[in-house]
């Protein structure tokens, strides 16, 4: 079964310490990951996609196909990256983006 | 503003009655979507229609109708309102179907509250 985990409900770090909110997936073939990034009292958003291997926000996230992770990371965590974050695999069998749980990262100053 | 947008944002009711939440956006995409945010979080997709056809149904019970008058719009009706179905629901939309590279738009969501 096609199936995404993120294993941490909760995420708690200081203000200018690495982040790394890890994600799992267990997928047949090679599907695409994106992180999807909700603030508080704003809409669900993208972060970033694996595709356009891009850095926003100083986020960046590598697919380890041997490992089946897309881990997003940080190197130094603002306050303003308090959020819900959710990984995303696209199931291209199903034409659908599966979401995991979401970890919710906290920043403390 | 070009975006997704939802009414109601908010909406209490009493279990049994029958609601519709609104969902419209001006952004030109083809496809559109409705998730379920449960209490912990966990976002599930619903539906998806594509050009007015529904191209994704989840195990949803069919208290649950999905309506597309127009591309622009996905309304979803809910009957016979049970307590489990308190959660906030997402619109989202993307431009094209079934393409793994394609970003989603979320609108601001709906919380409905089931008494």
């Amino acid at each position: 079964a096609q199936r995404v985990t993120q294993p941490e409900k909760l995420l708690s770090v200081f203000k200018g310490a690495p982040v790394e909110l890890k994600c799992n997936y267990s997928y047949s073939g090679s599907p695409e990951l994106f992180w999807y990034v909700q603030y508080s009292r704003q809409r669900l958003q993208l972060l970033l996609r694996h595709i356009s291997r891009e850095s926003i926000k100083g986020f960046t996230a590598d697919l380890n196909k041997g490992e089946t992770s897309f881990h997003l990371k940080k190197p130094f965590a603002q306050e303003e990256d308090s959020a819900m974050y959710y990984c995303a695999p696209f199931h291209t069998g199903g034409f659908k983006t599966i979401f995991g749980a979401g970890t919710r990262l906290f920043v403390k100053a | 503003d070009t975006a997704v947008s939802q009414t109601p944002k908010y909406l209490v009711t009493q279990m049994g009655n029958d609601k519709s939440i609104k969902c419209e956006q001006n952004l030109g995409h083809d496809t559109m979507y409705w998730y379920k945010q449960d209490s912990k979080k966990f976002l599930k997709i619903m539906f998806s229609y594509n050009n007015k056809e529904l191209i994704i149904n989840e195990t949803v019970p069919n208290r649950f109708s999905p309506k597309s008058p127009d591309k622009a719009h996905l309304n979803l009706h809910i009957n016979s309102l049970e307590l489990g179905d308190s959660a906030v629901y997402f619109c989202a939309s993307s431009q094209l179907a079934g393409v793994s590279t394609d970003t989603q738009y979320f609108g601001p969501g709906t919380r409905l509250t089931v008494l």
